[in-house]
């Protein structure tokens, strides 16, 4: 079973709107949560990182961590056609150092 | 932005043929990884390592060799590459320090 659940598998959203993506990891030795950004055809570039319960805010991203139900959530706000790529979640398990990656979200914004 | 470049960026091999892939970061980097992308999905691990003449299982090892001769190179290889490992490989450094993985471009790869 995937231990990183991302939903949903994809969304489209007109451009300017708001774009959420959750994330769940079944893993209880998770510490922290990455967001990466793929784009087509391109490897994974990091987005952000969320380390303790609450939000954080770069620019037009926000991310939401839930350490107890180990649920992140990012949110894309005036969401522009280049935002348009496979949103990936990894969780982090500082012991090992491994990330585990969830199978991501297809964000697609409409002109 | 930490440089890892990887070589080839694609390949296609015959399948039950030898297939190395090969990894170069020059950020004086400790931790090496090489990921598997199949089409639509996420990162999957296949083998990483946290110092030079070391390396350690992932996730999916199964079918896969891994060699790690110098802190900047690691490679990964395939003794009897399959249909089933034709996908995009990734591979990934990161300092001790931190838990920022950096990625190489990828190397996709076609076995017939």
């Amino acid at each position: 079973q995937q231990k990183v659940q991302q939903s949903p598998e994809s969304l489209i959203v007109p451009e300017g709107g708001m774009a959420s993506l959750n994330c769940t990891s079944s893993d209880r030795n998770v510490d922290y949560f990455w967001w990466y950004r793929q784009h087509s055809g391109k490897s994974p570039k990091m987005l952000m990182s969320i380390f303790s319960n609450g939000e954080k805010e770069e620019g037009r991203f926000t991310v939401h961590l839930n350490k107890a139900s180990l649920h992140t959530s990012l949110h894309i706000r005036d969401s522009q056609p280049s935002d348009s790529a496979l949103y990936l979640c990894a969780a982090v398990n500082t012991n090992t150092g491994k990330l585990t990656f969830g199978d991501g979200t297809v964000l697609t914004v409409k002109p | 932005e930490a440089a890892v470049t990887q070589s080839p960026r694609s390949k296609v091999a015959v399948t039950g043929g030898k297939v190395t892939l090969s990894c170069h970061q020059t950020n004086n980097h400790d931790y090496m990884y090489w990921y598997r992308q199949d089409t639509g999905h996420g990162l999957r691990l296949i083998h990483y390592s946290y110092v030079a003449d070391s390396t350690e299982k992932g996730d999916i090892p199964d079918g896969y060799k891994a060699s790690r001769p110098s802190q900047e190179n690691f490679s990964l290889i395939l003794e009897l590459a399959s249909l089933s490992q034709t996908a995009v490989y990734f591979c990934a450094s990161k300092g001790a320090r931190t838990d920022t993985q950096y990625f190489g471009p990828g190397t996709r790869l076609l076995v017939l």
